[in-house]
């Protein structure tokens, strides 16, 4: 079970934002990010907790181990405005997603 | 390019079966674990079903064990999802994903398009 964390937010452009998503059990640093805008396919942004994807720009970082994950953008960008879900892959399958968080004007 | 392109779904009615397949290009598709993610309208995702890249682990989401089967050809470069017994709540946009590591399952990396599937009388 993964639990994301706030659900919503609002934000301003330049802000700093932090969703945070706690694992039921220990799950080591098999987490991973992923944003989705809407009417399109989801993106990853980090996987193993902390590793930036390609092409991921640099503002997006990833944090936490064992069950407390944070997922950091540090100077909100207005194609930021996206919905975020963790995904945890321990022990490989099956594999769970957070709930999302939805990040608003 | 890596492409994933899927195909199969459509409206059905409850009870009823329906056969998802997702061609792969542009990379080593027998070297990659695959999956299937759905997303119901409104709502968030759901990761279905997954499997390694030689068939030997293959997994299910609680929802789905038992009624979906996944399977793919590496001969082909084609990943499927047999379901079967579909309820209303099987209705969703699925996604094809193919996995970020060769020879591992760590993370979904590149998503399909996309296909509908709507499961009503």
């Amino acid at each position: 079970q993964m639990t994301q964390s706030p659900s919503s937010l609002s934000a301003s452009v330049g802000d700093r934002v932090t969703i945070t998503c706690r694992a039921s059990q220990s799950i080591s640093s098999s987490l991973n990010w992923y944003q989705q805008t809407l009417g399109k396919a989801p993106k990853l942004l980090i996987y193993d907790a902390s590793t930036l994807q390609s092409g991921v720009p640099s503002r997006f970082s990833g944090s936490g181990s064992g069950t407390d994950f944070t997922l950091t953008i540090s100077s909100l960008q207005p194609e930021d405005f996206a919905t975020y879900y963790c995904q945890q892959s321990y022990g490989n399958l099956p594999w769970t997603f957070g709930q999302g968080t939805k990040v608003e004007i | 390019e890596v492409e994933l392109v899927e195909s199969g779904g459509g409206l059905v009615q409850p009870g009823r079966s329906l056969r998802l397949a997702c061609v792969a290009s542009g990379f080593n598709f027998d070297g990659y674990a695959m999956h299937w993610v759905r997303q119901g309208p409104g709502k968030g995702l759901e990761w279905v079903s997954g499997i390694s890249w030689n068939s030997n682990d293959i997994g299910y989401a609680d929802s789905v064990k038992g009624r979906f089967t996944i399977s793919r050809d590496n001969a082909k470069k084609s990943l499927y999802l047999h379901m079967s017994s579909l309820r209303p709540e099987d209705t969703a946009f699925y996604y094809c994903v193919k996995d970020i590591r060769e020879g591992d399952i760590a993370a979904l990396d590149v998503w399909g398009q996309g296909t509908t599937v709507t499961v009503s009388s």
